[in-house]
């Protein structure tokens, strides 16, 4: 199994760009989500997913948005970019409701 | 949620067993001890949680004492690549869709494994 894979590893955006960081899982779980974390503030939740077809907002949800139309894939939408996401982005899944997660390596993102 | 305290840094001697305190002294009858891991760079790492009994894995064991207010995660072996923050959180088991449960991760204990 390759767990979870993120792509890209690295990314440079332009302030008002936006890109979609994605995010896949082969272990079969029904939960997925998103954290980003900055220095000092730890991981905060950006969205998550129950199963496929099911999202939620968690912490920090602004600026983000998210779609689960299959089970592996869970991808990340910035919509237009600005030097505050700058940040590394974790995509994390489980298979149950418990928060034993497996994290992506991450996608360390800069918005200049 | 109940808040932890753990020391922020701890050396240990490469082949010795590494034991890591937390303290979660507010914690609440339905809320699992979870122990994650972060090596410099990589994603958080799952490592072990428990309730009340103890537990142990292939990777660690988990102590918690008989009131629940502290915890200790016990690496039996520690190799120079368990060199990592290792952070203890304290959740009620599991979210749900409609609660924006999350992990919070606190500042941690940075774990030097020296050779």
């Amino acid at each position: 199994n390759a767990g979870v894979t993120q792509t890209p590893k690295f990314q440079v955006l332009k302030t008002g760009q936006s890109m979609t960081l994605q995010c896949a899982q082969d272990m079969n779980h029904e939960y997925m989500s998103w954290y980003r974390q900055d220095p000092g503030m730890g991981l905060r939740l950006i969205h998550y997913s129950v199963g496929a077809g099911i999202t939620d907002q968690g912490e920090v949800p602004n600026g983000y948005n998210v779609s689960r139309s299959t089970t592996e894939d869970f991808p990340l939408r910035l919509l237009s970019a600005a030097p505050s996401q700058t940040s590394v982005y974790f995509c994390a899944s489980s298979y149950n409701s418990g928060y034993e997660q497996y994290f992506g390596p991450g996608t360390r993102l800069t918005v200049t | 949620d109940a808040k932890t305290t753990q020391p922020p840094s701890m050396d240990c001697a490469e082949g010795r067993a590494a034991n890591l305190p937390c303290n979660h002294s507010t914690i609440s009858g339905n809320e699992y001890v979870y122990w994650y891991r972060q090596i410099h760079s990589q994603g958080p790492q799952y490592i072990i949680h428990g309730l009340k009994n103890n537990e142990t894995n292939e990777m660690a064991s988990l102590i918690i004492t008989e009131d629940r207010k502290s915890s200790t995660l016990i690496l039996p072996h520690a190799t120079l690549r368990d060199t990592a923050v290792y952070y203890c959180i304290v959740r009620v088991g599991g979210f749900s869709s409609g609660s924006a449960r999350q992990l919070t991760f606190g500042s941690g204990t940075q774990l030097t494994v020296l050779p």
